[in-house]
């Protein structure tokens, strides 16, 4: 059971809005450590997708934006396209633990 | 351009340790604003974090593997390296190794986040 909590599956059709919740803790998100999202797309590698909380890398579409409140954060994608569909991980650091910690991530499926 | 590439034995069996090593192209495992690291992800789950390590030697591990794991940087050759020892099936993962990076000046430790990613490395723990 992951330290950060995600939804396993969203859905949406093309062109719809969705959004990826990401629950912690006060020893995590709550402790006011940045949230981070990757992308996981189907036979590639991990790609950050949000880093501190909302910042997008270079690159990275501004269909995607990140959010933090309290001990929760989310992921919100806009205008939902094929090339979407795949898996969504965020991740933060943990003072219980010492160490980084991913949520079990999100299988997106584009209808 | 940075790279990072994964190598080692794609087959470890139970009871021995799995060694990989990242190999860093395009960057120095020497340079002082990262940290680098390991991340696994078994067959059909979530990712996991393993560890990461500062080019000044400074480890930090998963406390549910750290009585088996051991991670070292080797400046000099440009890599880092993993060892987990005692491997069960529950090892068998995918293992990606990854620079991390933190934005702005002065960073605490967790601030830094998996900036890049090798291409990853499949290793079945099997007899």
């Amino acid at each position: 059971q992951s330290v950060l909590t995600q939804p396993p599956s969203v859905s949406g059709a093309p062109g719809q809005r969705v959004t990826i919740s990401c629950t912690g803790s006060s020893s995590n998100i709550g402790a006011d450590y940045a949230v981070h999202w990757y992308q996981h797309l189907p036979g590639t590698v991990p790609k950050l997708l949000i880093s501190v909380n909302s910042n997008r890398p270079s690159g990275v579409p501004d269909r995607f934006s990140g959010s933090k409140s309290g001990t929760s954060a989310s992921l919100a994608i806009t205008g939902l396209q094929a090339e979407d569909d795949g898996d969504y991980y965020c991740q933060s650091y943990d003072t219980s633990l010492n160490g980084w910690v991913f949520g079990g991530g999100t299988k997106l499926t584009v209808l | 351009q940075l790279q990072l590439q994964e190598s080692g034995p794609g087959l470890v069996k139970p009871s021995e340790t799995l060694s990989l090593t990242c190999s860093v192209s395009g960057d120095s495992t020497g340079n002082r604003r990262y940290y680098w690291g390991w991340i696994r992800q078994p067959p059909g789950k979530g990712l996991e974090w393993i560890g990461n390590i500062y080019y000044t030697g400074s480890t930090y591990y998963n406390p549910s593997l750290k009585s088996r794991l051991t991670i070292s940087v080797d400046t000099s050759n440009n890599q880092f390296s993993v060892r987990l020892s005692s491997v069960t099936a529950a090892d068998t993962a995918v293992y990606y190794c990854a620079r991390l990076f933190c934005t702005g000046g002065n960073c605490y430790l967790g601030d830094y986040y998996f900036e890049d990613w090798g291409l990853g490395t499949l290793v079945t723990v099997s007899s």
